[in-house]
């Protein structure tokens, strides 16, 4: 099994711009998560998905962030505009679904975003 | 308000020696607990779960215990080997939920 696999690793841009980031998650896995990792904040979730649906999305900045997930293989995270404090480590994570909780979470290697 | 503290000074310890971390949380009550291990440029990695009722947890050379009355975790690293150098997160779960929340981690060196 691959893992989790985002693309891209790394991403710099303006100011502004549209940033796009995606995530496959292991197959047979029904949650997905987006992280953000920062110094000064640690690791944030900013949503999660149960079988493609969102769940809980209270993670989630501001408008300007969106994240989809269109089937059991696939999701995006994007941020419209792109502001210099969005520059930060975005992981994505998948594990089996558990009603009860308490499953490990696999994570993704993570994009690298910089905004200049 | 919710917090979950892990010491932010890096811990540097003898190799061989026991490597333990604590993790206090505060105005949480967590179903279970969950301990991952993160490489410099590398997402974090499962290491192991600890339930409500369950006081310790061992896997090979690592050991947690969970203290519900205190609200603090410990993670223990026995005969530490340099490889075991990584920085380590605790995360708590609320029960019949997916969502983790996560402390800053704290950072182990293990000297040679």
């Amino acid at each position: 099994d691959a893992g989790v696999i985002q693309s891209p690793r790394h991403e710099v841009t303006e100011m502004g711009q549209e940033v796009t980031l995606r995530c496959k998650p292991i197959s047979g896995h029904n949650s997905l998560f987006w992280y953000r990792q920062t110094m000064m904040r640690g690791l944030e979730l900013l949503i999660y998905f149960n079988n493609n649906v969102p769940i809980d999305d209270s993670g989630m900045p501001e408008d300007r962030f969106s994240a989809k997930m269109p089937n059991a293989s696939f999701s995006t995270l994007k941020i419209q505009p792109s502001e210099p404090r969005d520059s930060a480590v975005y992981f994505c994570a998948s594990s089996p679904l558990d009603r009860n909780g308490g499953n490990e979470q696999f994570f993704g290697p993570g994009t690298r975003l910089t905004v200049l | 308000s919710q917090k979950i503290e892990q010491n932010s000074e890096a811990l540097n310890i003898q190799e061989g020696k026991t490597a333990t971390l604590t993790c206090n949380y505060t105005n949480y009550s967590p179903a279970y607990l969950q301990w991952y291990r993160q490489d410099p440029g590398r997402g974090p990695v499962f290491l192991l779960l600890i339930r409500e009722n369950e006081k310790e947890k061992r896997k090979e050379r690592l050991k947690v215990t969970f203290d519900t009355t205190l609200k603090q975790s410990l993670f223990h690293i026995t005969a530490s080997q340099p490889a075991d150098s990584a920085t380590y997160l605790c995360a708590l779960a609320l029960y019949g939920n997916n969502r983790l929340a996560f402390g800053k981690g704290n950072q182990v060196v293990v000297i040679p």
